[in-house]
């Protein structure tokens, strides 16, 4: 069975500050990844996914994910962010074998300070 | 841009009787979905649809529970006798393909079971 780990609830940053919001995973077969963002009364929305191929992958509204195998991580990363980016941000997974469905992570609440 | 629709919004209802959630999914979407989310915990899978068949489904997904395309454009959730602990947002999702491509979340359904 998979798993996924957000390891903090909550981030609380400084507009135009770096942000990285933690995941870590945990599965016996190879896995799909991804992060999905939701905005305040909205639904969730895709913003990157690793598949295969380069382990850097970039995403929407200037968001930025490492798949990390060695250390089963998959860290989302902001060099600046925006008070548009406040939202609740999901780290998700699913297999091969299993892409009916995915699994997600508790989240993370991302509040952005002025 | 094409996306995934719910109604209501917001379902409340009296403990023990039946509730029907709807969903339009993306028209040329093969395979859809719902999740629930209880305040404050994880999005959790409750079951996967495709050629009119469910494919996947989740241990929360009882007797209780049941879906159906009635036509070519609802997607339907049933609850056949709710619970205090059905209260949750449900979200609808589809995907042209199996979940490693993108699934597209609707806005959700806030159930409240008093």
């Amino acid at each position: 069975a998979q798993s996924v780990t957000q390891l903090d609830s909550q981030v609380p940053v400084f507009e135009e500050a770096p942000v990285e919001l933690r995941c870590n995973y945990s599965s016996s077969v190879s896995v799909y990844l991804f992060w999905y963002v939701q905005y305040p009364n909205q639904g969730l929305q895709l913003l990157l996914k690793y598949l295969s191929g380069s382990t850097l992958v970039k995403g929407i509204n200037g968001f930025e994910a490492e798949f990390n195998k060695s250390q089963t991580s998959f860290h989302l990363r902001k060099p600046s962010v925006h008070i548009s980016d406040t939202a609740e941000y999901f780290c998700a997974v699913t297999t091969y074998s299993s892409a009916s469905k995915i699994i997600f992570g508790s989240g993370t609440r991302l509040s952005i300070r002025p | 841009e094409p996306e995934v629709t719910q109604t209501p919004s917001h379902q409340v209802t009296q403990m023990g009787q039946e509730v029907i959630l709807r969903c339009v999914p993306i028209s040329n979407h093969l395979y859809f979905y719902w999740y629930r989310q209880i305040l404050g915990q994880k999005v959790e899978f409750l079951v996967s649809f495709y050629n009119n068949e469910i494919s996947e489904k989740s241990e929360i997904f009882d007797d209780q529970f049941s879906v159906e395309r009635p036509d070519g454009s609802n997607f339907t959730l049933k609850i056949r006798s709710t619970k205090l602990e059905d209260s949750a947002m449900y979200f609808c999702a589809s995907s042209e393909e199996k979940s490693y491509n993108e699934q597209f979340f609707g806005p959700g359904t806030r159930l409240t079971v008093l």
